[in-house]
């Protein structure tokens, strides 16, 4: 049984820089999120996916932020001209009812 | 807006005692579930237990289990027999089960928990 799997688990880059991230959620799931986790705090909700389509983002994804879902399999969220704020646990999660399950998250550390 | 609150930083517990992580929500929708999540250091949320709004029994999952009272908003979890390995950061969570938020879950701020040996 897999469970959902994010790829890098870790990522360290500029200022400036671009980074992508990768979600393989469990193969049946067809919902899938992204979360935001800082230091210390709970996750927060970034954007969500049914099948391919995005149907809700948060406040939180400035246009700096991209996420897709093609094929409504595996989903992408892109961070464009990186910034120190940046610096968190990016956690997926998907389902396929009410239980969501996560993935282990990248921690992306912006110098 | 949902909002949880989680009003212990930091808790901690004799190994094979039991111990209770406070949560509190409030939410004028009467359709909504609480879930509690497990985050050791390694980072990955790990599902412990669910209540459903309408659940007229409280929830138990093994060790785990969760004391809603739904007048006082709150869903305290209560660990049973604490073992070393519960060490870690928990998470109160609830999903609105309503509009088109279907699915996002709001967290609090966590509490961490450290058993002794």
């Amino acid at each position: 049984d897999t469970g959902v799997s994010q790829d890098p688990r870790h990522k360290i880059t500029k200022r400036g820089q671009n980074v992508t991230f990768r979600c393989d959620p469990i193969s049946e799931h067809n919902r899938l999120y992204w979360y935001r986790q800082t230091l210390g705090q709970g996750p927060e909700f970034l954007t969500y996916f049914q099948n391919e389509a995005q149907l809700e983002k948060s406040r939180l994804l400035s246009d700096r932020f991209s996420a897709e879902r093609p094929k409504g399999s595996f989903s992408t969220l892109e961070i464009q001209r990186t910034e120190q704020g940046d610096s968190a646990m990016y956690l997926c999660a998907s389902s396929r009812g009410r239980d969501q399950y996560f993935g282990p998250g990248t921690r992306l550390l912006v110098l | 807006a949902q909002k949880i609150t989680q009003t212990q930083p930091g808790m901690f517990v004799q190994e094979k005692e039991a111990v209770t992580l406070d949560c509190t929500y409030d939410t004028s929708d009467p359709s909504y579930g609480l879930f509690w999540y497990k985050q050791p250091s390694s980072g990955e949320m790990i599902f412990l237990i669910y209540q459903g709004s309408y659940d007229q029994q409280n929830a138990t999952e093994g060790r785990y289990s969760l004391n809603f009272q739904k007048a006082r908003k709150s869903a305290n979890l209560v660990i049973s027999a604490s073992q070393l390995g519960d060490s870690a950061m928990y998470f109160c969570a609830t999903l609105w089960a309503g509009g088109t938020s279907y699915g996002k879950l709001t967290f609090g701020q966590g509490t961490i928990l450290t058993v002794h040996p």
